[in-house]
């Protein structure tokens, strides 16, 4: 069993609609954090956070560290928003992170 | 600031050859690491340095990758001898001490024929 899953591994919505990607992990983690890629292009830090809820812009990450669970949330979804996004975590005590598969999000017009 | 630079941007090779990746931190931030991304396995750190010293190599993969830090404005990831499956794209990141959030290069994209 991988130590953080996503899911779901690929996602199509339509444009203007609400999106939830989810994050679940199997360590003990000092953080976590998304990260946007888009295709061909680098890697982004969208948010780090290890407890509660932070939002920038369209996009609102939570995370519940009882039942060690994360979720990103696109509100008003735009074509701009295709990428792929990663969940990693940051174990307690040590520097390195692990990272989730990743999610593939198309917004079709 | 100018970001983490990596480069090349692209490399191509041929197997055997010695390759050279090569990058620059964003001033004052004292981790470094090297990750290494492929289609079938996702993004993997391959090893991170703190203040120059490498502390966790267990995600070089053989003894053909090395890598270096010889100051704090540059490190270098080498592979020798260069075989087909090392081709992916090769991340550098970068984050300061007490602050999470890493920052990312824009990567080299190594294809070895």
């Amino acid at each position: 069993k991988n130590e953080v899953e996503q899911s779901p591994q690929n996602l199509t919505a339509q444009e203007g609609e609400f999106i939830t990607i989810n994050c679940s992990y199997s360590v003990g983690i000092s953080a976590l954090h998304w990260l946007q890629q888009h295709p061909g292009g680098g890697i982004v830090s969208l948010f780090m956070l290890s407890s509660g809820k932070k939002k920038h812009g369209r996009l609102i990450a939570t995370i519940n560290i009882q039942e060690k669970h994360s979720s990103l949330h696109i509100t008003a979804s735009h074509p701009r928003d295709s990428a792929v996004y990663i969940c990693a975590v940051g174990r307690t005590s040590y520097d390195k992170v692990i990272f989730g598969p990743g999610t593939s999000l198309s917004v079709i017009p | 600031d100018a970001g983490v630079i990596q480069s090349p941007r692209h490399e191509v090779t041929e197997m055997g050859q010695e390759v050279t990746l090569r990058c620059k931190p964003i001033s004052g931030h004292d981790y470094l690491f090297w990750y290494r991304q492929t289609m079938m396995r996702g993004l993997e750190l391959l090893i991170y340095f703190n203040n120059n010293v490498p502390i966790d190599d267990s995600g070089m993969p053989e003894d053909r990758f090395s890598a270096k830090m010889p100051n704090a404005s540059f490190s270098t990831l080498k592979i020798q001898p260069s075989e087909p499956r090392d081709s992916a794209v090769y991340f550098c990141a970068t984050r300061r001490t007490g602050v999470g959030e890493q920052y990312f290069g824009p990567g080299t994209r190594l294809t070895v024929t």
